[in-house]
């Protein structure tokens, strides 16, 4: 069975400043990983995604993560805040053994930029 | 760009009421999925749908809830007798094939059962 920790249900962070929103995640077979967003009444855009490649991934918007296999972690980071930044994020995961891959949510952290 | 489209956007239901959600998916995908979200709390897979069969659903998806493709293009959720529990907001998410390939979110209905 999958699962995943997001520690944190609320960051902020001022304008400017280094972002970094945690993920830890337990899988049994090697997994996917996911950072989606969701902006106020809207849907999940995906940030970025892991699938055994790159261990540093880039994504949208100047995000970034790192899969680290030894701590089984996935934590977002941006290197400098933007208001625009302010959203729900939620770090996932899919088992790379099943055929229909569905994604297993983190209970989502909520980023708010201070000005 | 493809999109997943949703309709409608906001639904308002007496309890034990039947409703029915509808997605359109990216038209060349293959895996569909509906998960839900209620209010505060995390998203939660409900069912994954394959080859016109369902290939896994939850312990949430039970009997009061099905979902069909009828038509090769539309994908929907239906909920026979609603309950107030029920009362969420709704994603159809759809992926072209396997490999971790990204799922498209729709933008959701937000389901209310009174």
């Amino acid at each position: 069975a999958q699962s995943v920790t997001q520690l944190g249900s609320h960051v902020s962070v001022s304008e400017g400043a280094l972002v970094l929103l945690r993920c830890n995640y337990s899988s049994s077979v090697p997994p996917y990983l996911f950072w989606y967003v969701q902006y106020p009444n809207q849907g999940l855009q995906l940030l970025l995604k892991y699938t055994s490649a790159a261990t540093l991934v880039k994504g949208i918007n100047g995000f970034e993560a790192e899969f680290k296999k030894s701590e089984t972690s996935f934590h977002l980071t941006k290197p400098s805040a933007h208001m625009s930044d302010a959203a729900e994020y939620f770090c996932a995961v899919s088992d790379q053994d099943f055929g229909n891959e569905k994604l297993t949510f983190g209970t989502g952290t909520r980023l708010t930029i201070i000005p | 760009e493809p999109e997943v489209t949703q309709t409608p956007s906001h639904q308002v239901t007496q309890m034990g009421q039947e409703v029915i959600l509808r997605c359109v998916p990216i038209s060349n995908h293959l895996y569909f999925y509906w998960y839900r979200q209620i209010l505060g709390q995390k998203v939660e897979f409900l069912v994954s749908f394959y080859n016109n069969e369902i290939s896994e659903k939850s312990e949430i998806f039970d009997d009061q809830f099905s979902v069909e493709r009828p038509d090769g293009s539309n994908f929907t959720l239906k909920i026979r007798s609603t309950k107030l529990e029920d009362s969420a907001m709704y994603f159809c998410a759809s992926r072209l094939e396997r490999g971790g390939n990204e799922q498209f979110f729709g933008p959701g209905t937000r389901l209310t059962v009174l």
